[in-house]
């Protein structure tokens, strides 16, 4: 969708490496979220904020931090990524009690 | 664990006929929602049913709700191969700004 985009849209990082996921919009959105998508887990809650600065735990909290120092800019961070968080990374924004609207994903591998 | 959970996990039809998908959940909802994943993308949100209203319509898409069951279907008439993707169900919790997914029906339309 072209309000909102992933990046890098593919990674492949060594075992112990931070890595940082960015997700951008142009909507203007207050919400956004980070989830992961695993076989047989279905997409599961990592992060997500309620505005600026503002930010919670989801589901799958453990080893991942977020910030939002910006409207348009959500970022995921693998503080020393672990082979299991090799997965999928989708970003998804939303205004209120409405839709959400996702991006493309990231694939990210850690070997 | 999984708020929503859909049923079948997967469903194999001819093109034409209808398919129905099945998704359940276990706490109050503020909203319902059905999303459509075709493979390597991202979600694309296709309808939002309300807690207070029991059925919706978006085109070839019909959605029911009961909260006394506290379950949901989906109903896409005359399946095209187009169709063929997941579907998944999101329950917006009531107190939460946060979507929670089930593992999602895998749809395939044969020609």
């Amino acid at each position: 969708d072209a309000g909102i985009t992933q990046s890098p849209r593919h990674k492949v990082t060594e075992t112990g490496t931070p890595v940082t996921l960015r997700c951008h919009q142009t909507e203007n959105h207050r919400y956004m979220y980070w989830y992961r998508q695993d076989p047989g887990h279905g997409l599961r809650l990592i992060h997500y904020s309620y505005g600026v600065k503002d930010t919670d735990k989801g589901e799958v909290s453990d080893g991942y931090s977020v910030s939002r120092s910006k409207t348009e800019d959500f970022l995921l961070t693998l503080e020393s990524a672990t082979s299991s968080q090799t997965s999928v990374y989708f970003c998804a924004i939303s205004e209120s009690m409405g839709g959400y609207t996702f991006g493309s994903g990231t694939r990210l591998t850690v070997v | 664990s999984q708020q929503g959970e859909e049923d079948p996990q997967a469903l194999s039809i001819q093109e034409g006929e209808n398919a129905t998908m099945n998704c359940s959940y276990k706490t109050s909802i503020n909203n319902l929602q059905w999303y459509r994943q075709n493979s390597g993308r991202g979600l694309v949100h296709l309808i939002l049913i309300r807690s207070n209203e029991r059925e919706k319509h978006s085109g070839r898409l019909r959605v029911t709700l009961d909260t006394s069951k506290k379950s949901s279907s989906l109903l896409i008439t005359a399946s095209r191969a187009a169709d063929t993707a997941s579907y998944f169900c999101a329950t917006d919790l009531q107190g939460a700004q946060k979507l929670v997914f089930g593992q999602g029906t895998r749809l395939t339309i044969n020609p």
